[in-house]
């Protein structure tokens, strides 16, 4: 089946510390991967998507490389801010474009 | 561009009773999605339409919801009657066609708990 496992959260930094948040997927076939943001009392927005192995999906600093062999799409950011402090949803797409979410991580980040 | 509007954002009810939930998409856009999020748990698909037409509702509980989508544009989910259980944040997103090239741009959620 179609599943997604995030790292539990909630993820606490400092300004400007360097983040990552793990994810890893079980898929039938070749699914596309994203990573959703979710700031306090807004809808999901994307962030970030690969649709083919290797790819690299950037923006607003943050990265995440779909790696088949390890079956993984980590988002990284270098240095984090204030601003950062929301939810995040790792998901993949599968060909009949249905969604998987996972079960999303928090983090925050102090000044 | 507005944004997926839904209403209300808060209901509170009492197990038993009946609620529903609206979402207007953003203009245009062909396909409608509403997902439940329970707390601590990421969204899961309900019910997808195309136009006004059931793409899919395989993990809708048919017993107790519905969704409709008239005239391909507004969308109503209803839950009747409520259980405890269907306490979470009901999600409403909107993509221009169903292709998995279109982006779906979600709404703000309709906070559902039920006492």
């Amino acid at each position: 089946g179609n599943s997604v496992t995030q790292m539990e959260g909630p993820v606490t930094l400092s300004e400007e510390a360097f983040l990552t948040i793990n994810c890893t997927y079980t898929a039938t076939g070749y699914p596309s991967l994203f990573w959703y943001v979710q700031y306090p009392g807004e809808g999901l927005q994307l962030l970030l998507k690969a649709t083919k192995a290797d790819d690299k999906g950037s923006n607003k600093g943050f990265e995440a490389t779909y790696r088949k062999e390890t079956t993984s799409f980590h988002l990284e950011k270098g240095s984090v801010q204030v601003s950062d402090s929301a939810v995040y949803f790792c998901a993949l797409r599968t060909g009949f474009n249905k969604f998987y979410f996972g079960s999303g991580t928090k983090l925050n980040v102090k000044p | 561009e507005a944004g997926v509007a839904q209403s209300p954002r808060y209901k509170i009810i009492e197990k038993r009773q009946s609620v529903a939930f609206w979402c207007n998409p953003i203009s245009g856009h062909a396909t409608l999605y509403w997902y439940q999020q329970i707390l601590g748990q990421g969204p899961k698909l309900l019910i997808q339409f195309q136009n006004n037409g059931v793409v899919d509702d395989s993990q809708l509980p048919k017993d107790r919801f519905s969704a409709e989508r008239l005239k391909g544009v507004d969308s109503t989910l209803k839950i009747q009657p409520a259980k405890l259980e269907d306490s979470a944040v009901y999600l409403c997103a909107s993509s221009l066609e169903a292709g998995g090239e279109y982006e779906q741009y979600f709404g703000p959620g309709t906070r559902l708990t039920v006492t």
